[in-house]
């Protein structure tokens, strides 16, 4: 089992719809997480932060399964500028500014 | 303020070439981490610094190296280049090492190009 598992997509939807992206991880003891966005040859910038069973920003909203080791984010209403690719981002072991990334999941927000 | 810069951002090298990359943390912070991003990939995790000294090594060979200079700032290092080593190669920066809660702020990286 890979540390970080993510659905690639692209997941194409339209203007005002609600999506729903899923991530896996094997690593039983972590304990935060988190969900980057990452624009077009930009670099990763921070979305949420999770470390209990859930986080909400606005239309954003972040669940932690610990059993079924999942982490979830929602994204309701959405708009043109949500299309980027969603990287679910979990702490290697030892803390700091290590990270282990998912491929990251694409988002096309259309008209 | 100034964020996490990062130099060049942009270069072609030839393969077995060595490239120097750069990156000066945000003011304060203590912490340097490098990633390389292959397209269609997340970033993976190569190494980190933490008060001059290397805290952690991903799975890299050691064609690659890096050190963290007095002032904080960074330079990765490759030797050999593989065409396999086109990436984007991002430097974050931190305030310590702790868990959670520790923010992490991403450069907006260097394009390299072995050709």
């Amino acid at each position: 089992r890979k540390e970080v598992e993510q659905d690639p997509g692209p997941f194409n939807v339209p203007e005002g719809a609600t999506v729903a992206f899923n991530c896996t991880y094997s690593n039983s003891a972590s304990q935060s997480f988190f969900w980057y966005r990452q624009d077009c040859r930009k670099e990763p910038k921070l979305l949420m932060s999770v470390y209990s069973s859930g986080n909400e920003d606005g239309r954003f909203t972040a669940q932690l399964n610990r059993a079924s080791q999942y982490i979830s984010l929602l994204i309701r209403d959405s708009k043109l500028s949500d299309s980027a690719t969603y990287l679910c981002v979990v702490p290697i072991t030892g803390g700091g500014n290590k990270l282990t990334f998912g491929t990251g999941t694409q988002l096309k927000v259309e008209l | 303020d100034a964020g996490v810069t990062q130099s060049p951002t942009h270069l072609i090298k030839t393969r077995g070439q060595h490239v120097t990359l750069r990156c000066s943390p945000i003011s304060g912070h203590k912490s340097v981490s490098w990633y390389q991003q292959v397209l269609g990939q997340g970033p993976q995790f190569i190494f980190q610094y933490y008060e001059k000294e290397e805290r952690g090594r991903g799975n890299f060979p050691d064609r690659f190296s890096a050190r963290q200079f007095p002032n904080y700032s960074s330079e990765l290092n490759v030797n050999a280049l593989l065409l396999g080593d086109s990436a984007l190669y991002l430097c974050a920066s931190s305030l310590m090492t702790a868990s959670s809660g520790n923010t992490i702020y991403f450069g907006e990286g260097s394009w390299l190009t072995v050709v």
